[in-house]
């Protein structure tokens, strides 16, 4: 059974610094991880899909790496802004297949202050 | 469309009553899921509908809880018989499907449902 694990549950860090949010899952065999952010009220945002056959996705100032042996995915976000406050969620497939339902870790909440 | 479409984007029922949540997917997606976020929760899975194939309800909390989905298109769930404990927000997601996994879910803005 897939378990996905996001610590800290909450970080808060001022505006400008540069942030890692990890995330680790127990069954490797995956084929890809998902990163989504959500708003306070609203639903998930998807920011970034890694397929098992590449090691990071880039999509602006945030970059999502995926190590299968290790059972861990971080993703950075650059010169963080008070508008990047929300909560941040990996998503692993539940079991093997590429269509595999999800498992989501309990997320963490990041608050950039000005 | 666009996007998943979800309806209604809030309701409030009282105890008792039966309730049904729609979801609209992405043209061409065939893959449907449902979760619930209860208040302070982490997601939990409810239901996967894959094409033709027999739903996976392995997530369903209980038999007063149950989905379709209709020509492979719009999907509802329905909560009879509503308990507060009910009360959460619920998520579709759509996703077009692969043997690669190259592609990612996209989500609703969600129902948020309230029991009184």
């Amino acid at each position: 059974k897939q378990e996905v694990t996001q610590i800290p549950a909450a970080l808060s860090v001022p505006e400008g610094e540069n942030l890692v949010l990890n995330c680790s899952f127990t069954d490797s065999a995956i084929y890809n991880l998902q990163w989504f952010r959500q708003d306070p009220g609203k639903g998930l945002t998807s920011l970034l899909l890694i397929q098992s056959s590449q090691r990071e996705q880039t999509s602006g100032r945030l970059n999502a790496s995926l190590d299968k042996s290790s059972g861990r995915s971080t993703l950075y976000i650059a010169a963080s802004q008070p508008g990047d406050s929300a909560t941040y969620l990996c998503a692993a497939p539940s079991h093997t297949g590429a269509n595999s339902k999800l498992t989501f870790g309990k997320g963490i909440t990041l608050s950039v202050r000005p | 469309g666009a996007g998943v479409s979800q309806s209604p984007s809030n309701k409030v029922t009282e105890k008792g009553k039966d309730v049904e949540l729609r979801c609209d997917p992405i043209s061409g997606h065939t893959a449907l899921y449902w979760y619930r976020q209860s208040l302070g929760q982490g997601l939990e899975f409810l239901i996967y509908f894959q094409g033709n194939s027999a739903p996976d309800k392995s997530g369903l909390p209980s038999d007063r809880f149950s989905a379709e989905r209709t020509g492979g298109s719009v999907s509802t769930l329905t909560i009879q018989r509503t308990q507060q404990e009910d009360s959460a927000v619920y998520l579709c997601a759509s996703r077009r499907t692969t043997w690669t996994g190259a592609y990612g879910y996209t989500f609703g803005s969600g129902t948020r449902l309230t029991v009184v």
